[in-house]
Protein backbone atom coordinates (compact mmCIF):
# COMPACT_ATOMS: atom_id res chain seq x y z
CA UNK A 1 0.00 0.00 0.00
CA UNK A 2 0.51 3.90 0.09
CA UNK A 3 2.93 5.01 2.37
CA UNK A 4 4.72 8.73 3.69
CA UNK A 5 7.29 8.19 6.21
CA UNK A 6 9.07 11.78 7.60
CA UNK A 7 11.12 12.64 10.27
CA UNK A 8 9.58 12.84 13.39
CA UNK A 9 10.38 15.88 14.94
CA UNK A 10 10.68 17.80 17.10
CA UNK A 11 13.16 20.38 15.17
CA UNK A 12 14.39 23.57 17.23
CA UNK A 13 16.34 25.69 15.15
CA UNK A 14 17.17 29.54 15.02
CA UNK A 15 15.56 32.26 13.43
CA UNK A 16 17.56 32.72 9.73
CA UNK A 17 18.50 28.72 10.08
CA UNK A 18 18.36 26.43 7.37
CA UNK A 19 15.33 23.96 7.03
CA UNK A 20 15.21 20.47 5.80
CA UNK A 21 12.53 17.95 7.04
CA UNK A 22 13.20 14.54 5.17
CA UNK A 23 10.12 12.93 3.29
CA UNK A 24 10.13 9.66 2.11
CA UNK A 25 7.10 7.39 0.19
CA UNK A 26 6.28 4.44 -1.03
CA UNK A 27 3.46 4.09 -3.86
CA UNK A 28 2.21 2.25 -6.63
CA UNK A 29 2.31 4.37 -9.76
CA UNK A 30 3.34 8.06 -9.85
CA UNK A 31 1.95 9.84 -7.34
CA UNK A 32 1.49 13.32 -6.89
CA UNK A 33 3.33 14.81 -3.94
CA UNK A 34 2.55 17.62 -1.21
CA UNK A 35 3.26 19.74 2.13
CA UNK A 36 0.72 20.88 4.06
CA UNK A 37 1.01 23.11 6.86
CA UNK A 38 -0.78 23.46 10.11
CA UNK A 39 -0.10 26.09 12.19
CA UNK A 40 -0.71 26.51 16.11
CA UNK A 41 -4.73 26.58 16.75
CA UNK A 42 -5.53 25.84 13.27
CA UNK A 43 -6.48 23.40 10.31
CA UNK A 44 -3.94 22.30 7.74
CA UNK A 45 -3.34 23.89 4.81
CA UNK A 46 -1.64 22.91 1.41
CA UNK A 47 1.98 24.32 1.18
CA UNK A 48 3.36 23.06 -2.20
CA UNK A 49 2.51 20.64 -4.95
CA UNK A 50 4.53 18.50 -7.40
CA UNK A 51 3.03 16.03 -9.77
CA UNK A 52 5.81 14.38 -11.60
CA UNK A 53 9.14 13.20 -11.01
CA UNK A 54 11.80 16.50 -11.16
CA UNK A 55 9.45 18.60 -10.41
CA UNK A 56 9.86 21.64 -7.70
CA UNK A 57 6.66 22.79 -6.03
CA UNK A 58 7.54 26.18 -4.37
CA UNK A 59 5.68 28.82 -1.63
CA UNK A 60 6.08 31.24 0.97
CA UNK A 61 9.87 30.49 0.75
CA UNK A 62 9.84 26.79 0.90
CA UNK A 63 10.79 24.12 -1.85
CA UNK A 64 10.33 20.90 -2.42
CA UNK A 65 11.56 18.67 -5.25
CA UNK A 66 10.23 15.62 -6.40
CA UNK A 67 12.81 12.92 -6.86
CA UNK A 68 11.61 9.40 -8.29
CA UNK A 69 15.10 7.67 -8.06
CA UNK A 70 15.14 8.27 -4.38
CA UNK A 71 11.27 7.98 -3.87
CA UNK A 72 11.77 11.50 -1.69
CA UNK A 73 10.05 14.63 -1.44
CA UNK A 74 12.43 17.28 1.34
CA UNK A 75 11.17 20.16 1.83
CA UNK A 76 13.46 23.31 2.31
CA UNK A 77 13.99 26.87 3.35
CA UNK A 78 16.90 28.88 3.61
CA UNK A 79 16.00 31.03 6.36
CA UNK A 80 13.38 30.66 8.75
CA UNK A 81 11.03 33.22 10.86
CA UNK A 82 9.31 32.36 13.88
CA UNK A 83 6.15 32.52 11.87
CA UNK A 84 7.05 29.19 10.27
CA UNK A 85 6.68 27.28 13.34
CA UNK A 86 3.87 24.73 12.43
CA UNK A 87 3.45 21.30 12.16
CA UNK A 88 4.22 19.71 8.22
CA UNK A 89 2.70 16.83 6.83
CA UNK A 90 4.12 15.28 3.94
CA UNK A 91 1.10 13.88 1.55
CA UNK A 92 1.16 11.73 -1.72
CA UNK A 93 -2.28 10.80 -3.90
CA UNK A 94 -2.13 7.78 -6.03
CA UNK A 95 -4.11 7.57 -9.31
CA UNK A 96 -7.59 6.40 -7.67
CA UNK A 97 -6.37 7.55 -4.18
CA UNK A 98 -6.70 9.67 -1.24
CA UNK A 99 -4.61 11.37 0.12
CA UNK A 100 -2.12 9.64 2.21
CA UNK A 101 -0.67 11.69 4.86
CA UNK A 102 2.72 11.15 7.03
CA UNK A 103 2.89 11.45 10.85
CA UNK A 104 3.62 15.12 10.69
CA UNK A 105 7.05 17.46 12.45
CA UNK A 106 6.63 19.89 14.37
CA UNK A 107 9.29 22.70 13.96
CA UNK A 108 9.66 25.47 16.29
CA UNK A 109 11.63 28.27 15.60
CA UNK A 110 13.28 30.44 18.63
CA UNK A 111 14.09 34.28 17.99
CA UNK B 1 -16.87 33.64 8.31
CA UNK B 2 -13.21 31.36 7.96
CA UNK B 3 -13.82 28.42 5.24
CA UNK B 4 -14.13 26.03 7.73
CA UNK B 5 -15.69 26.25 10.59
CA UNK B 6 -15.64 23.10 13.73
CA UNK B 7 -17.41 23.40 16.97
CA UNK B 8 -16.77 22.98 19.53
CA UNK B 9 -13.07 23.54 20.09
CA UNK B 10 -13.28 20.77 22.64
CA UNK B 11 -14.82 18.42 23.92
CA UNK B 12 -13.99 16.29 27.05
CA UNK B 13 -16.95 13.16 27.83
CA UNK B 14 -17.33 10.01 29.19
CA UNK B 15 -17.09 6.73 27.86
CA UNK B 16 -21.14 6.47 28.18
CA UNK B 17 -21.92 9.71 26.55
CA UNK B 18 -23.59 10.77 23.40
CA UNK B 19 -22.15 14.16 21.35
CA UNK B 20 -22.14 15.33 18.21
CA UNK B 21 -19.11 17.20 16.09
CA UNK B 22 -20.26 19.73 14.01
CA UNK B 23 -18.61 21.18 10.95
CA UNK B 24 -19.66 23.96 8.26
CA UNK B 25 -18.06 25.16 5.40
CA UNK B 26 -18.64 28.16 3.28
CA UNK B 27 -16.42 27.67 0.45
CA UNK B 28 -19.23 26.15 -2.16
CA UNK B 29 -17.32 22.87 -2.32
CA UNK B 30 -19.32 19.12 -2.58
CA UNK B 31 -16.99 16.84 -0.80
CA UNK B 32 -16.70 17.12 2.92
CA UNK B 33 -13.94 14.65 4.81
CA UNK B 34 -13.33 13.63 8.50
CA UNK B 35 -10.14 12.84 9.81
CA UNK B 36 -8.29 11.49 12.93
CA UNK B 37 -4.89 12.80 14.07
CA UNK B 38 -3.79 11.14 16.93
CA UNK B 39 -0.10 11.89 18.36
CA UNK B 40 3.02 11.04 16.63
CA UNK B 41 0.68 8.81 13.98
CA UNK B 42 -0.34 9.68 10.42
CA UNK B 43 -3.94 11.58 9.45
CA UNK B 44 -6.34 8.93 9.72
CA UNK B 45 -9.29 9.61 6.67
CA UNK B 46 -12.32 8.22 8.54
CA UNK B 47 -15.39 9.52 6.26
CA UNK B 48 -16.06 10.99 2.83
CA UNK B 49 -18.96 12.71 1.27
CA UNK B 50 -19.22 13.64 -2.23
CA UNK B 51 -23.07 15.22 -2.99
CA UNK B 52 -24.38 14.54 0.66
CA UNK B 53 -23.61 10.54 -0.17
CA UNK B 54 -21.06 8.65 2.21
CA UNK B 55 -18.45 7.37 -0.23
CA UNK B 56 -16.21 6.04 1.48
CA UNK B 57 -15.65 4.72 5.42
CA UNK B 58 -12.18 3.63 6.19
CA UNK B 59 -13.28 0.77 8.55
CA UNK B 60 -14.13 2.90 11.37
CA UNK B 61 -16.13 1.15 14.59
CA UNK B 62 -19.51 1.65 14.58
CA UNK B 63 -19.39 4.30 17.76
CA UNK B 64 -18.61 6.51 15.05
CA UNK B 65 -21.67 7.90 13.43
CA UNK B 66 -21.58 10.69 10.02
CA UNK B 67 -24.04 12.58 9.13
CA UNK B 68 -23.89 15.23 5.82
CA UNK B 69 -27.69 16.73 5.85
CA UNK B 70 -26.62 18.87 3.20
CA UNK B 71 -23.24 19.83 1.05
CA UNK B 72 -22.68 22.68 3.81
CA UNK B 73 -22.70 20.75 6.57
CA UNK B 74 -20.87 18.03 8.30
CA UNK B 75 -21.51 15.70 11.90
CA UNK B 76 -19.76 13.03 13.44
CA UNK B 77 -22.12 11.84 16.06
CA UNK B 78 -20.00 9.48 18.86
CA UNK B 79 -21.17 7.40 21.52
CA UNK B 80 -19.70 4.83 24.00
CA UNK B 81 -16.32 6.01 22.88
CA UNK B 82 -13.05 4.37 24.33
CA UNK B 83 -10.10 6.33 25.88
CA UNK B 84 -8.26 5.70 22.82
CA UNK B 85 -10.20 7.64 20.83
CA UNK B 86 -8.83 10.65 22.40
CA UNK B 87 -7.57 12.64 19.52
CA UNK B 88 -8.20 15.55 17.30
CA UNK B 89 -11.10 14.91 14.98
CA UNK B 90 -10.40 17.44 11.76
CA UNK B 91 -12.82 18.24 9.28
CA UNK B 92 -11.55 19.01 5.23
CA UNK B 93 -13.31 20.08 2.22
CA UNK B 94 -12.49 19.82 -1.75
CA UNK B 95 -13.43 21.83 -4.85
CA UNK B 96 -16.05 20.70 -6.96
CA UNK B 97 -14.44 17.78 -9.03
CA UNK B 98 -11.56 16.84 -6.78
CA UNK B 99 -13.37 14.11 -4.83
CA UNK B 100 -10.07 12.38 -4.76
CA UNK B 101 -9.03 15.51 -2.30
CA UNK B 102 -6.05 16.69 -3.93
CA UNK B 103 -6.44 20.02 -2.06
CA UNK B 104 -8.26 19.90 1.06
CA UNK B 105 -9.42 22.98 3.24
CA UNK B 106 -9.06 22.11 6.65
CA UNK B 107 -11.15 23.09 10.05
CA UNK B 108 -9.08 24.01 13.09
CA UNK B 109 -10.27 20.25 14.50
CA UNK B 110 -11.97 19.30 17.37
CA UNK B 111 -9.99 18.71 20.55
CA UNK B 112 -11.78 14.94 22.30
CA UNK B 113 -10.80 13.64 25.32
CA UNK B 114 -12.32 11.18 26.44
CA UNK B 115 -12.49 9.63 30.12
Amino acid sequence: GNSVTQMEGPVTLSEEAFLTINCTYTATGYPSLFWYVQYPGEGLQLLLKATKADDKGSNKGFEATYRKETTSFHLEKGSVQVSDSAVYFCALKAAGNKLTFGGGTRVLVKP
Amino acid sequence: ETGVTQTPRHLVMGMTNKKSLKCEQHLGHNAMYWYKQSAKKPLELMFVYSLEERVENNSVPSRFSPECPNSSHLFLHLHTLQPEDSALYLCASSEVGDIMGEKLFFGSGTQLSVL
